[in-house]
């Protein structure tokens, strides 16, 4: 079975540009998320998608931060513009809701490095 | 919202030690802490978890301890090895709209020195 695909890995740009990251979650898994992990931090939820339905952006920065989930597949997330706060990993997340609460499967993240 | 707390920041253990990583949840209504394993440059992966009907689990070397009324859970690995180094989280969530919303907390770096 594949995993979580993320891509790019490594994605360096200047400030104010857009930088968008891709994702492509286990095939089945209905429910989806974005994480943000800083340096040397836990993961903290950005969006979290139950099927194609954004149930949970509230920690989004909606002003420069986008996502979308296609098909209820594979998921976009966008910054413009970025700004130098914004280096990080970005981590993607799949899980199957079954009957409770059960494993997120994360993607390899994608660093970003803001100049 | 939920805040977790994770203590160590920084575990060095000999290998044959063992190691014990502590957290603190705010939420009573939180049910579910799982434990996620992240080598450099790796994705996290779930080693453990447990729910919160239960006050124990283990799964080999590994072991998660729950203590519902002092709202704090920990890890513990015995006979720690090298490859056991690797930056441990642990987090917490509750059934029902917040369903799948894990509130991590900052990470211990654990090192087994051979």
């Amino acid at each position: 079975e594949a995993g979580v695909v993320q891509s790019p890995r490594y994605k360096i740009i200047e400030k104010k540009q857009p930088v968008a990251f891709w994702c492509n979650p286990i095939s089945g898994h209905n429910t989806f998320y974005w994480y943000l992990q800083n340096l040397g931090q836990g993961p903290e939820l950005l969006i979290r998608y139950e099927n194609e339905e954004a149930v949970d952006d509230s920690q989004l920065p909606k002003d420069r931060f986008s996502a979308e989930r296609l098909k209820g597949v594979d998921s976009t997330l966008k910054i413009q513009p970025a700004e130098l706060g914004d280096s990080a990993v970005y981590l993607c997340a799949s899980s199957s809701r079954g009957a409770g609460p059960g494993e997120l499967f994360f993607g390899e993240g994608s660093r970003l490095t803001v100049l | 919202g939920e805040n977790v707390e994770q203590h160590p920041s920084t575990l060095s253990v000999q290998e044959g030690d063992s190691a014990v990583i502590k957290c603190t949840y705010s939420d009573s209504a939180s049910n579910y802490f799982p434990w996620y394993k992240q080598e450099l440059g790796k994705r996290p992966q779930l080693i453990i978890d447990i729910r919160s009907n239960v006050g124990e689990k283990k799964d080999q070397r590994i072991a998660v301890t729950l203590n519902k009324t002092a709202k704090h859970f920990s890890l513990h690995i015995t006979e720690t090895q090298p490859e056991d180094s690797a930056v441990y989280f642990c987090a917490a969530s509750k059934y029902g709209t917040s369903y799948g919303k894990l509130t991590f907390g900052q990470g211990t770096i654990l090192t087994v020195h051979p």
